[in-house]
C-alpha cells in the first residue's frame, strides 16, 4: 500500500509569512509523529499524536508551531510568523500504536525561510 | 533525560573494508535502541533494532550495556551502503519517543 505522504515536497516562504504542512499517515496507523531535521542537527521530535487523546506537544520549539490531526487520520504542522531560524526538513512519521516499534517516515517537506 | 551520541559525523571507508559507526546513549532505564539508514533521495528507514538480534545488509549490531554502546558494523562495505545513518532511542514502557543522535555519513569508496 501507498506509505506516508507529505506536502508540499518544496516550501519557500518569507519571513514572517505563515505556512502550513500537511502529513498522510499509512491507513490504519494510530501513532503520528512530527520531526525536524536540521542540518547537522539530527532529527529532534516536535510533536505526537495517538488516537483520540491529547497530543505530546512537548517538543515544539516555540507558540508560533501547532499541529493537529483530523478524525485520526491527516495532520497539519502549522507555523506562524516564519523565521529564517525554521528553515529546516520537516518529517512525518507513522505507526501501528505507540509500542510498535518501527516507525515509518514520509519524504519530509523542505521549508525555506528567506 | 535520553541522550544519544554519535560522534562521528562523517566515515569514509574503501569498499571491502570493515566498518564501524559508534553510537553511545544515555538512559536510565532499559532502552530499546536502533538504527535508521537515509540513502540519497530516499525517506529514512528502519535498518535493525537491538530486540531482534538480526543481521540486515550484512549489518549488525550489539547492545553493549555495560559501555551503553550499540555499535553498527559491518565486516566488508559495500558502496551501495553509502548513505546517512541515525542511531535512536526508545525509552522502556509506554515511552513512545524516539531520540535520535545527529547521524553520521557513511561513504564507501571504489
Amino acid at each position: 500500500g501507498a506509505g506516508v505522504s507529505q506536502s508540499p515536497s518544496n516550501k519557500v516562504t518569507e519571513k514572517g509569512k505563515d505556512v502550513e504542512l500537511r502529513c498522510d499517515p499509512i491507513s490504519g496507523h494510530t501513532a503520528l509523529y512530527w520531526y525536524r531535521q536540521s542540518l547537522g542537527q539530527g532529527l529532534e521530535f516536535l510533536i505526537y499524536f495517538q488516537g483520540n487523546s491529547a497530543p505530546d506537544k512537548s517538543g515544539l520549539p516555540s507558540d508560533r508551531f501547532s499541529a493537529e490531526r483530523t478524525g485520526g487520520s491527516v495532520s497539519t504542522l502549522t507555523i506562524q510568523r516564519t523565521q529564517q531560524e525554521d528553515s529546516a526538513v520537516y518529517l512525518c512519521a507513522s505507526s501501528f500504536g505507540p509500542r510498535v516499534v518501527e516507525q515509518y517516515f514520509g519524504p519530509g517537506t523542505r521549508l525555506t525561510v528567506t | 533525560a535520553q541522550r544519544v551520541t554519535q560522534p562521528e559525523k562523517l566515515l569514509s571507508v574503501f569498499k571491502g573494508a570493515p566498518v564501524e559507526l559508534k553510537c553511545n546513549y544515555s538512559y536510565s532505564g532499559s532502552p530499546e535502541l536502533f538504527w535508521y539508514v537515509q540513502y540519497s533521495r530516499q525517506r529514512l528507514q528502519l535498518l535493525l533494532r537491538h530486540i531482534s538480534r538480526e543481521s540486515i545488509k550484512g549489518f549488525t549490531a550489539d547492545l553493549n550495556k555495560g559501555e551503553t554502546s550499540f555499535h553498527l558494523k559491518k565486516p566488508f562495505a559495500q558502496e551501495e551502503d553509502s548513505a546517512m545513518y541515525y542511531c535512536a532511542l526508545k525509552g522502556g514502557g509506554s515511552n513512545y519517543k524516539l531520540t535520535f543522535g545527529k547521524g553520521t555519513l557513511l561513504t564507501v569508496n571504489p
